[in-house]
């Protein structure tokens, strides 16, 4: 089953914040951020095990809720270049071979 | 290194027509996975292999096969094509099963007609 993610959508002025919210409804072993430009392949970010840790480099960061089985992507003082699809991944504690992803959000940082 | 490979990059097939996609990875690799991704739908998991001679179904696996013979190569079979399998297809690896990157390739367009 697809992690949930929102919002679905966002628009951004350079420089202001954004967090992309990612659930599920089982138990996470793992959570992982990609992010996607147009026509091109999904790119890693950060990966994020059970145990509540928090991640991030640069200004992009994330936290992991294990009781919740929810995690959340922090963009700081957005750049052009974070313009894209970000898309969260989860594998299930027992099947951790498995990773799904959720449908995306899409960010897209102006002038 | 190549990293992920697929070919082709664009394919146009007619109903009922089979063909291969081809997925190879010079990382040796143990795990390699195929997803499509669709308008809204975002990356959905076709099916997926642990190792060499190891494969299991992920979301959405009806109307596909796959195998894999060998570490490098993880190809993914359209059996008999269908318009609803008008997608993009991804193919990733990466070094084994965990929380660990997915590598992923550049991609390949496929169009039903």
């Amino acid at each position: 089953q697809q992690p949930v993610q929102s919002p679905q959508a966002v628009i951004l002025r350079e420089g202001e914040d954004a967090v992309i919210n990612c659930s599920s409804s089982k138990a996470l072993y793992s959570v992982h951020w990609y992010r996607q430009k147009h026509g091109e392949a999904p790119v890693f970010l950060m990966i994020l095990l059970k145990g509540g840790e928090q991640k991030g480099h640069d200004k992009i960061s994330a936290s992991f809720n294990e009781k919740k089985q929810q995690s959340s992507l922090y963009l700081t003082a957005s750049q052009l270049s974070y313009s894209g699809t970000y898309f969260c991944g989860t594998e299930n504690t027992g099947t951790a071979s498995k990773l799904t992803f959720g449908t995306g959000t899409r960010l897209q940082v102006t002038l | 290194n190549a990293g992920v490979t697929q070919t082709p990059k664009f394919q146009v097939l007619k109903t009922g027509q089979s063909m291969t996609l081809q997925c190879a990875q010079d990382m040796n690799h143990e795990y390699m996975s195929w997803y499509r991704q669709d308008p809204g739908m975002g990356l959905r998991l076709i099916h997926y292999s642990v190792g060499a001679g190891i494969t299991d179904q992920g979301e959405v696996p009806n109307g596909y096969n796959v195998s894999r013979s060998t570490t490098e190569d993880f190809p993914l079979r359209l059996l008999s094509a269908a318009p609803s399998q008008t997608s993009v297809y991804f193919c990733a690896s990466s070094p084994r099963t965990g929380a660990y990157e997915q590598y992923f390739g550049p991609g390949t367009r496929l169009t039903v007609t």
